[in-house]
């Protein structure tokens, strides 16, 4: 197994442009998780499915933030517009119910 | 007050040296993870443990349930160890996690 598998592994972007992150979890693992990174705040859930349905977006930090899961292997993280304070490491991972819990590599994102 | 504490924040030893990274938590738990994190890079879990004592070639980490702490252990470190050691404890659903703020250990030559 590949394990989970993030993209792009870097990304830089101008403050206003759309972000979009994108995450393959583990095949089976029905639960999906983004987290956050950053210096000041260290690692932050930000929203989590399970069978492909949101459960909690309750640290997305605001509208400018959304998620989605289309599919069993496919998730996004979307930030429209960006700004510099979105400068962070981004992680997603993956889990099944027996507390398997798997993390991806990570996208750094930084907004100038 | 965080639900996880970690101590200490930072740690920096000799190679060769014994290393303990304790964590406190607050909420009841069925399981605690601590994951690693080398400079730069991935996340990587490294222990799930809901009782006693795990070993994991120079890893070994312990729980008391009771007291609500855990240690991670390592011996023999070597500098391939620095990185940052993080507990993770899951929220009373299951599956969201509430995390100590790391542990950034520097073990030198």
């Amino acid at each position: 197994d590949a394990g989970v598998i993030q993209s792009p592994r870097h990304e830089v972007t101008e403050m206003g442009q759309e972000v979009t992150l994108r995450c393959k979890p583990i095949s089976g693992h029905d639960y999906l998780f983004w987290y956050r990174q950053t210096m000041m705040r260290g690692l932050e859930l930000l929203i989590y499915f399970n069978n492909n349905v949101p459960i909690d977006d309750s640290g997305m930090p605001e509208d400018r933030f959304s998620a989605k899961m289309p599919n069993a292997s496919f998730s996004t993280l979307k930030i429209q517009p960006s700004e510099p304070r979105d400068s962070a490491v981004y992680f997603c991972a993956s889990s099944d119910t027996n507390y398997g819990y798997t993390f991806g590599s990570g996208t750094r994102l930084t907004v100038v | 007050k965080n639900e996880v504490e970690q101590s200490p924040q930072n740690l920096t030893a000799q190679e060769g040296e014994f290393i303990t990274i304790n964590c406190s938590y607050s909420v009841g738990i069925s399981a605690l993870h601590w994951l690693q994190q080398h400079p730069g890079g991935g996340i990587v879990s490294l222990f799930m443990l809901s009782s006693g004592k795990k070993k994991h070639g120079r890893l070994i980490a312990t729980i008391n349930i009771q007291e609500k702490h855990s240690s991670l252990h390592i011996t023999a470190s070597h500098p391939r160890d620095s990185a940052v050691y993080i507990c993770a404890v899951p929220h009373n659903t299951g599956n969201q996690f509430y995390f100590g703020t790391g542990t950034s250990l520097t073990v030198i030559p």
